[in-house]
């Protein structure tokens, strides 16, 4: 079963510009992930945030969490064109052993 | 280079012709998982494992097999292939199941014809 959904499916953007993804889920959460997929290769993970923390930066790299309405967004600023990739949400998927993960961002910056 | 490995990386195969594809990690996580990626239905797991001779299914088990009897390794077992299994397979490690990061291999290509 679908624990998380990102939102939007798909996003094209200019390069310079910024790039944000949501993250629905369902259940109660000890931590929400981002990951990030280059075309057929392994998943890399981004950021861990935990239930109790509302924000965390990377880098580039912001991520909020709302758990008062299950929903995280991933903020990437002044985008490149080597972070066209596909990024996915990951949260406990009813039990501590279990990590679901959502379909995914398909994010394509444009040079 | 603390990382997880998968052979093979690229597999085509025959209907009912039993293979296995092996996954180590060298950073001695207790938790390790396999998931397949199709189109369209994202990352699914298959079968997870919490720590040596401890496995449990994932929400895709059927026509799969693991075991676990080394730290290091968690191999992936498809007894009796079927085109349906045609798919990108990945495993990951972790230290502590979803409560912390996973650490993926490169991933498998299987072709089941």
């Amino acid at each position: 079963s679908q624990q998380g959904e990102e939102d939007p499916q798909a996003l094209s953007i200019q390069e310079g510009e910024n790039a944000t993804m949501n993250c629905s889920y369902k259940t109660s959460i000890n931590n929400l992930q981002w990951y990030r997929q280059n075309s057929g290769r392994g998943l890399v993970h981004l950021i861990l945030i935990r239930s109790n923390e509302r924000e965390k930066h990377s880098g580039r790299l912001r991520v909020t969490l709302d758990t008062s309405k299950k929903s995280s967004s991933l903020l990437i600023t002044a985008s490149r064109a080597a972070d066209t990739a596909s990024y996915f949400c990951a949260t406990r998927g009813g039990s501590n052993y279990k990590l679901t993960f959502g379909k995914g961002t398909l994010l394509t910056v444009n040079p | 280079e603390a990382q997880v490995t998968q052979n093979p990386r690229y597999l085509i195969t025959v209907t009912g012709k039993k293979l296995t594809v092996t996954c180590s990690q060298n950073m001695n996580h207790e938790y390790m998982s396999w998931y397949r990626q199709d189109p369209g239905l994202g990352l699914r797991q298959i079968y997870y494992s919490m720590n040596v001779e401890v496995t449990d299914k994932g929400d895709v088990p059927e026509g799969y097999k693991v075991s676990r009897k080394e730290k290091r390794n968690f191999p992936l077992i498809l007894e009796s292939p079927s085109p349906n299994q045609t798919s990108l397979y990945f495993c990951a490690s972790s230290f502590s199941g979803s409560l912390s990061e996973q650490y993926f291999g490169p991933g498998t290509r299987l072709t089941v014809t």
